[in-house]
């Protein structure tokens, strides 16, 4: 089976404008999280899709905004993007509650 | 509410010598437990983890962990630490009983092998 594939896996982008980051979950899993990672913050939760509904979400602005397709890839928009979020994206497809992570997107922002 | 502590954000040891990684956390009910480790630049892969039965659990790489519940703990342990082993670790658990599979981590503790 193909792992979880993120894309990009580099991204540079401004101040002010917006980012779309894509995750192919593991064939089968219906269950996608996304995951913020900085040195100063660690990993945080940023919101959990499970058959196109969003089941959970972090504590982050509305800037940060997901969605999830019936063939259960899953799309993660930040909007208005601040120097701060410069970070490691992580998604995991999960299946009984254990995650399979992608490589990561490294987003910079300058 | 569930939650997770790893004690020391950093742990360094000596190529050969014992490697202990610590674990507590906090749940109202019997959890699921897991490591994770991340390399550099890297995914998160999982090292090993606990749902039911055997406490003593054997993962990948010559890693072991122990659910003790009195202790609320699940400590990583590996008897001879290899330069490979250097990496980042995090413990996390889950509440399958949720039907929720968001996974609540710990802050993650930076392995540093010394030759």
């Amino acid at each position: 089976k193909a792992g979880v594939t993120q894309t990009p896996r580099y991204l540079i982008k401004t101040r002010g404008q917006q980012v779309t980051l894509s995750c192919s979950p593991i064939s089968g899993h219906r269950s996608v999280s996304w995951y913020q990672q900085t040195p100063g913050q660690g990993l945080q939760f940023l919101f959990e899709y499970f058959s196109e509904t969003q089941r959970n979400k972090g504590n982050f602005p509305g800037r940060f905004s997901g969605r999830q397709f019936s063939n259960s890839r899953s799309e993660m928009n930040v909007s208005t993007l601040e120097l701060g979020d410069s970070a490691l994206y992580l998604c995991a497809s999960s299946t009984q509650g254990r995650a399979f992570f992608g490589q990561g997107t490294r987003l910079t922002v300058v | 509410a569930q939650s997770v502590t790893q004690l020391g954000s950093h742990v360094s040891v000596s190529e050969g010598a014992l490697v202990l990684l610590r674990c507590n956390y906090s749940s109202s009910v019997p959890p699921y437990l897991f490591w994770y480790v991340q390399y550099p630049n890297q995914g998160l892969q999982l090292l090993l983890k606990y749902t039911t039965g055997a406490t003593l659990v054997k993962g990948i790489n010559g890693f072991e962990a122990e659910f003790k519940k009195s202790e609320t703990s699940f400590h990583l342990t590996k008897p001879s630490a290899h330069m490979s082993d250097a990496a980042e670790y995090f413990c996390a658990v889950s509440d399958l009983r949720e039907s929720n599979y968001q996974l609540i981590w710990g802050a993650g503790t930076k392995l540093i092998i010394k030759p």
